[in-house]
């Protein structure tokens, strides 16, 4: 199993649509977890931080589940300027790691 | 803002070349990324520093070697540059187990 998965995408919707990606991960210590936005040809950027149950920023919110092992991601009433692709990222926090382990990502394309 | 820096955003090399990419952050942050990202196979770890004059090997390390000699600094050497290096790299800083902060990338082809 790899220690980060995600759905594999891409996920095509119009504009308005809710979506949801989901990503599992497989070190049941891993105290925090990201998610980032990549535009293409573009650097990761960080898009929201999930260090408790879960995380609410406007139109997007991170839900996490310690027991089942996963992390969602919904956004709201997508816009065209959400196509990107969203990377989980995980940091598995053993001892004073300071490495963050990473998704391959999912690609949305938000459609006119 | 944190702001993280990279030598260049293009870079053409021949085979067999030495090549230094260069990344500056303005953070202070104590540690220090350099990242390849491929089609396919997402980021991938090269090395990692967590102080001045400290390296550590992450997932792909062969053919690459670093350098930090001053806190905001991380260099990343190819010492003969091959083909298969042919890739996007992305430095990244942060602080403590936190969130980390990319560089622009800098796309290198070598020929």
């Amino acid at each position: 199993r790899k220690e980060v998965e995600q759905d594999p995408g891409p996920f095509n919707v119009p504009e308005g649509a809710t979506v949801a990606f989901n990503c599992t991960y497989s070190n049941s210590a891993s105290q925090s977890f990201f998610w980032y936005r990549q535009d293409c040809r573009k650097e990761p950027k960080l898009l929201m931080s999930v260090y408790s149950s879960g995380n609410e920023d406007g139109r997007f919110t991170a839900q996490l589940n310690r027991a089942s092992q996963y992390i969602s991601l919904l956004i709201r009433d997508s816009k065209l300027s959400d196509s990107a692709t969203y990377l989980c990222v995980v940091n598995p926090n053993a001892g004073n790691n300071r490495k963050l382990i990473w998704g391959l990502g999912t690609s949305l394309a938000v459609n006119p | 803002d944190v702001k993280v820096t990279q030598s260049s955003r293009y870079l053409v090399k021949r085979t067999g070349e030495k090549v230094f990419l260069e990344c500056v952050q303005d953070m202070d942050h104590e540690n220090m990324f350099w990242y390849r990202q491929d089609p396919g196979l997402g980021l991938r770890l090269i090395y990692f520093s967590y102080d001045v004059k400290m390296k550590e090997k992450g997932d792909i390390p062969e053919g690459y070697s670093v350098s930090r000699e001053k806190k905001e600094r991380f260099s990343l050497i190819l010492e003969s540059a091959s083909t298969n290096q042919t890739s996007m790299y992305l430095c990244a800083s942060s602080e403590g187990v936190h969130e980390q902060y990319f560089g622009p990338g800098t796309r290198l082809t070598v020929t």
